[in-house]
C-alpha cells in the first residue's frame, strides 16, 4: 500500500493476556519507529529499527514490552501480561534515507487503540 | 522535562476565524520543527517541515513560523474551517540522530 498500515486498529483485551500488534511500513523504508500515546499526552517513544542495526529499545517502558522487524519490513510490537495503564494508541511510523537525515518521508500510520480491561 | 511545550493546551473559535498555536522547544541544536495535524483515531499527518535556517513554511491555510534565536514556533491557521477541528502536534528532531521530541499537542475545535 502507499501508507503505513497497522493492524488491528482497535483491540480490547483482558488484564493478563498477551497481544500483538502489527505495522506494515512503506515498502523501501528502512527505518521503522513505535510510539505510544496515552490520553491526554504526547507521543512515547518506544522503540527504532534502521536496516539491519540493533534496534533502539530505550523507550520499551518494561520488559514485559518486546517488538522484532523480520526482513526489514513488517513489525510486531507484543505486550506480556498486559495491565490496564497499558491501555493507549500504539503508532507506528517509517522513514527512509535522504542524505544525512533518516526522516525523509516521515509517516504515521494509523494506531493500533488498545484497551486493557 | 519535555524538551518541546505547546500552547495553549486547548482551543475553540469560530469557523472562519484565524487562530495561533505556539510551540517553544528547548532541543538543541537541532535539524528540523514539524507541525502535524491529528484527527481523532488517526495518525498524525505532516503539514510543515523546517529546517533550522527556515523563518516560515506555507501550506495552504497553515503557516508555520520559526524563530531558531528565541527557539519559538508557530502554526497559523487562516479561514478556519469545521475540518481543522483536530490535535496538531509540534515536534522536534535533534542534529543527532533519529529521535523526534513530541509535544503534547494544542486540541482545536472549530465550531459553526
Amino acid at each position: 500500500g502507499a501508507g503505513v498500515s497497522q493492524s488491528p486498529s482497535n483491540k480490547v483485551t483482558e488484564k493478563g493476556k498477551d497481544v500483538e500488534l502489527r505495522c506494515d511500513p512503506i515498502s523501501g523504508h528502512t527505518a521503522l519507529y513505535w510510539y505510544r500515546q496515552s490520553l491526554g499526552q504526547g507521543l512515547e517513544f518506544l522503540i527504532y529499527f534502521q536496516g539491519n542495526s540493533a534496534p533502539d529499545k530505550s523507550g520499551l517502558p518494561s520488559d514485559r514490552f518486546s517488538a522484532e522487524r523480520t526482513g526489514g519490513s513488517v513489525s510486531t510490537l507484543t505486550i506480556q501480561r498486559t495491565q490496564q495503564e497499558d491501555s493507549a494508541v500504539y503508532l507506528c511510523a517509517s522513514s527512509t534515507r535522504q542524505g544525512a537525515t533518516f526522516n525523509y518521508g516521515y509517516t504515521f500510520g494509523s494506531g493500533t487503540r488498545l484497551t486493557v480491561v | 522535562k519535555n524538551q518541546v511545550e505547546q500552547s495553549p493546551q486547548s482551543l475553540i473559535i469560530l469557523e472562519g476565524k484565524n487562530c495561533t498555536l505556539q510551540c517553544n522547544y528547548t532541543v538543541s541544536p537541532f535539524s528540523n520543527l514539524r507541525w502535524y495535524k491529528q484527527d481523532t483515531g488517526r495518525g498524525p499527518v505532516s503539514l510543515t517541515i523546517m529546517t533550522f535556517s527556515e523563518n516560515t513554511k506555507s501550506n495552504g491555510r497553515y503557516t508555520a513560523t520559526l524563530d531558531a534565536d528565541t527557539k519559538q514556533s508557530s502554526l497559523h491557521i487562516t479561514a478556519s474551517q469545521l475540518s481543522d477541528s483536530a490535535s496538531y502536534i509540534c515536534v522536534v528532531t535533534p542534529n543527532s540522530g533519529y529521535a523526534l521530541n513530541f509535544g503534547k499537542g494544542t486540541s482545536l475545535l472549530v465550531t459553526p
